[in-house]
């Protein structure tokens, strides 16, 4: 199975700020990745998909980047309805699996 | 309006069956692979399988902790996807998602829409 760490586990930043979420794959996964949302007590959103493309509807502040094994999820300027838990996904091979999370929390 | 719909979900004993369902609209069911994904509480997401769509004649994909036991099916009739849960183990505790598939890029299929869950507790 293919195993993605996203670092960090958590973090804290304020409204306005710039933050980065980096997602790396147990071998190359070319650019089969996905990025999720969850706030607490909800179902998860999809955000990014294909490393980089933005899922409809989504905000331009969030951005995907990366290729192979190393990828990351940039918002580029923090707002309170971005504090939330967000997951990447690999979709390169079975099982599909998930980093195990980071939660985005308020300074 | 895409739309998913899960129910079934309840309290069962170790050993015991539930069946899951997921009523989907808004979209041509048959186009699109469909998935569940769990989350335990208090834990992260984890895929538990796929059932392909009718152009990949409905072949199914399971992760390797649920296989034999939870079963997808789908009805492309009714537009319903459905996870029959049996043997059931309390470690199967969690918040069921289904999870429209999107193709990703050439081929490969992540999720873009998802409903609202259905908690399943396994406990004596």
């Amino acid at each position: 199975d293919i195993q993605m760490t996203q670092s960090p586990s958590s973090l804290s930043a304020s409204v306005g700020d710039r933050v980065t979420i980096t997602c790396r794959a147990s071998q190359a996964i070319n650019n089969y990745l996905a990025w999720f949302q969850q706030k607490p007590g909800k179902a998860p959103k999809s955000l990014i998909y294909a490393a980089s493309s933005l899922q409809s509807g989504v905000p331009s502040k969030f951005s995907g980047s990366g290729s192979g094994t190393d990828f990351t999820l940039t918002i580029s300027s923090l707002q309170p309805e971005d504090f939330a838990t967000y997951y990447c996904q690999q979709y390169n091979s079975y099982p599909v699996t998930f980093g195990g999370g980071t939660k985005v929390e308020i300074k | 309006e895409v739309q998913l719909v899960e129910s079934g979900g309840g309290l069962v004993q170790p050993g015991g069956s539930l069946r899951l369902s997921c009523a989907a609209s808004g979209f041509t069911f048959s186009d699109h692979h469909m998935d569940w994904v769990r989350q335990a509480p208090g834990k992260g997401l984890e895929w538990v399988g796929r059932s392909k769509n009718k152009a990949n004649i409905y072949t199914t994909e399971y992760a390797a902790s649920v296989k034999d036991r939870l079963t997808i099916l789908r009805d492309d009739s009714k537009n319903s996807l459905y996870l029959q849960m049996d043997s059931l183990k309390t470690e199967d505790t969690a918040v069921y998602y289904c999870a429209r598939g999107m193709d990703g890029g050439s081929g490969w299929w992540t999720f873009d829409y998802w409903g609202q869950g259905t908690l399943v507790t396994v406990s004596s």
